[in-house]
């Protein structure tokens, strides 16, 4: 069974819509993150929280906004979607701190 | 200029060589070091870790760490044809955020 579910696994969206990525870890981790990976450029650190608060916020723009409605959810909401915003994104958990860091299997986002 | 740069690029290793992979911070402050593998189409998968100097092994993977030069290397001997993956290596501080420092990675590949 999945220990980190992301959906969708796909998704395709048109410049200046909105979406919410989902995520939920099943690891029992209290720690969850948001990464970025498009072509030509390094995973990128997006956002990390511990207990459902905000830890660190290394994404630029406030079209990004990460949503945790209980301790194992962490959802990514963006707004006026970018053909740049194009890339797969990751969501990822650990027990917090500077623990191992588990992957899940990405959401593949194509905004044209 | 990329904080964490990995070398080389590319790899191609026979079946059964040696394959050595290696990685350096530019950022001073980093305490710790992970060897991530990445299969095409799939997530990131913790290899290794390295917090002190000198080395650590586990079964056929070797990692090095001199924290002098912020230099991690990650050697793999008896290369498999299921090595060949994209090798990413991270580097983080000590604390909370759980923020992870990417390189571009390095694509080995394991020729039978």
């Amino acid at each position: 069974d999945p220990k980190i579910i992301q959906k969708p696994k796909y998704l395709v969206a048109v410049t200046g819509s909105e979406k919410i990525l989902i995520c939920e870890q099943y690891l029992g981790h209290n720690a969850m993150y948001w990464y970025r990976q498009s072509a030509k450029k390094p995973l990128e650190f997006m956002f990390s929280y511990s207990y459902q608060k905000l830890m660190d916020n290394q994404t630029a723009s406030s079209r990004f906004q990460p949503q945790s409605s209980k301790k194992n959810h962490l959802d990514l909401q963006i707004t006026a979607l970018k053909p740049d915003d194009s890339a797969t994104y990751f969501c990822a958990s650990s027990r917090g701190g500077d623990a191992e860091q588990f992957f899940g299997p990405g959401t593949r986002l194509t905004v044209l | 200029q990329q904080k964490v740069q990995q070398s080389p690029e590319s790899l191609i290793v026979p079946e059964g060589g040696m394959a050595s992979l290696n990685c350096t911070s530019s950022d001073r402050n980093v305490d710790y070091f992970w060897w991530y593998r990445q299969h095409s189409g799939k997530s990131p998968k913790m290899l290794m870790s390295i917090f002190s100097n000198g080395e650590k092994e586990e079964g056929r993977f070797t990692v090095h760490l001199n924290k002098a030069s912020l230099h991690t290397s990650l050697h793999i001997r008896d290369s498999q044809p299921s090595d060949s993956a994209l090798y990413l290596c991270a580097a983080s501080k000590g604390g909370n955020t759980g923020k992870l420092i990417f390189g571009l990675g390095t694509t080995l590949q394991v020729q039978p």
